[in-house]
């Protein structure tokens, strides 16, 4: 089946723009979190939610990051004014809630690179 | 508040030969440990994950992990390494309930023919 899917792979934005980061989980899953991995660190995470509740965004390291998630599905990730410091792999993970805790199947990232 | 340490950014081994990447973590409460394999310009895939139950845990691809409670330790280990196994490994905890992982640094795997 389909895994967890992010779009695009790729984002080049120069300073100040915004930019708007896609992830679309496995079909049924219950739970979304985002990380972000910058270059030679693990994944540190952002935010997470449960269906389309928002249920932990203390990892978002501004308030020019945004997440949703409305319909409980897609979600997206949305940075405004984009800083040098913002560029990083933006990782999508869903898990199904059966149990505790479940397995997060990642997404391929997203690499944003501010210039 | 949750942390893992993974010592040894790089290790690099013949293959063949044993892999041992070590991973150490501080919790508060019983943790859940897992350990993820990044691939060049792809995902983390789960290698395996420790919940309950016997603290020797099987993985996919021939990768193993024993929690030690008692040294904080959840080391990966596969008895021989194969040129595929090249890789970042990262060692993950979380705490009950599906909630966010908080990743070590990660290790680099290199395998040398």
């Amino acid at each position: 089946g389909a895994g967890v899917s992010q779009s695009p792979r790729y984002k080049v934005a120069k300073r100040g723009q915004d930019v708007a980061l896609r992830c679309d989980p496995i079909s049924g899953h219950v739970s979304l979190f985002w990380y972000q991995q910058a270059l030679g660190q693990g994944p540190e995470f952002l935010t997470y939610f449960q269906n389309e509740a928002q249920l932990d965004k203390s990892g978002l390291p501004s308030d020019r990051f945004f997440a949703e998630r409305p319909e409980g599905s897609v979600s997206t990730l949305k940075i405004q004014r984009t800083q040098q410091e913002d560029s990083a792999v933006y990782l999508c993970a869903s898990s199904l809630d059966r149990g505790s805790p479940d397995t997060q199947y990642f997404g391929p990232g997203t690499r944003l690179t501010v210039l | 508040a949750q942390s893992v340490t993974q010592l040894g950014s790089h290790v690099s081994v013949s293959e063949g030969a044993l892999v041992l990447l070590r991973c150490n973590y501080s919790s508060s409460v019983p943790p859940y440990l897992f350990w993820y394999v990044q691939y060049p310009n792809q995902g983390l895939q789960l290698l395996l994950k420790y919940t309950t139950g016997a603290t020797l845990v099987k993985g996919i691809n021939g990768f193993e992990a024993e929690f030690k409670k008692s040294e904080t330790s959840f080391h990966l280990t596969k008895p021989s390494a194969h040129m595929s196994d090249a890789a970042e490994y990262f060692c993950a905890v979380s705490k009950a309930g599906n909630t966010p992982l908080v990743f070590g640094k990660g290790t680099r795997l290199s395998v040398i023919a």
